[in-house]
């Protein structure tokens, strides 16, 4: 399969506890993108790298998210010190555009969905 | 701030029955896509719109981008159960990120 792969598929973890997400791209995809949907709402941005560097993030981001994509291929989202409000589902897409504005079609990975009890 | 509304939040049709979905923006676009997700699915890329006035066509999908690339709507005809989901509009303001609406929820009633 050559899709975006996101893992775990589910997580569910208590108040406080912190959790790890990661999202392998479709290879030569240079951009990478983090979106959080709740139930009835749409995808909201998270953040985005281009390669390596992480260009944008959201005020949504709070100091306990934080994403790496080290080498530029697969990123890693960290949520410290979980709270019930960051129950969702994170998705991860990748886009194969490589300069300029604009994302290009973003593919989309099945999503990690995240419980905090 | 840089924001995408869309209308209406849910939709019931009959089978047969046709569906539009319409979405704003406050502030001009650079481009605009389409997205369907299905239920327990992933958004899955339909179409990006890029011109002004712009028509795109997909079997039974009508895409239509406003003159003043500020809304865009989306039209199925003759709807069948396999148009079941929700659809999102996305825009581009010009920059890395693309931002998505509130999405109409589409179901069929056989």
């Amino acid at each position: 399969d050559t899709g975006v792969s996101q893992n775990p598929r589910h997580k569910i973890t208590k108040r406080g506890q912190n959790v790890t997400f990661r999202c392998d791209p479709i290879s030569e995809h240079n951009r990478l993108y983090w979106y959080r949907q709740t139930l009835g709402q749409g995808p909201e941005f998270l953040t985005y790298f281009q390669n390596e560097a992480q260009l944008e993030k959201s005020r949504l981001l709070s100091d306990r998210f934080s994403a790496e994509r080290p080498k530029g291929s697969f990123s890693t989202l960290e949520i410290q010190r979980t709270e019930q409000g960051d129950s969702a589902m994170y998705l991860c897409a990748s886009s194969s555009r490589r300069a300029g504005p604009n994302t290009g079609e973003l593919f989309f990975g099945e999503g990690s969905r995240l419980t905090v009890l | 701030g840089q924001q995408v509304m869309q209308i209406p939040q849910y939709q019931h049709v009959q089978e047969g029955e046709d569906f539009t979905t319409y979405c704003n923006s406050s502030t001009t676009l650079s481009n605009i896509q389409w997205y369907k997700q299905r239920p327990g699915g992933h958004p899955v890329f339909l179409i990006q719109l890029v011109k002004s006035g712009e028509v795109k066509k997909q079997k039974r999908l009508t895409f239509q981008f406003g003159e003043a690339k500020k809304n865009s709507s989306l039209h199925i005809t003759a709807t069948q159960t396999t148009d079941v989901g929700t659809y999102f509009c996305a825009g581009n303001f010009g920059n890395e990120k693309l931002t998505f609406g509130t999405g109409t929820r589409l179901t069929i009633i056989p």
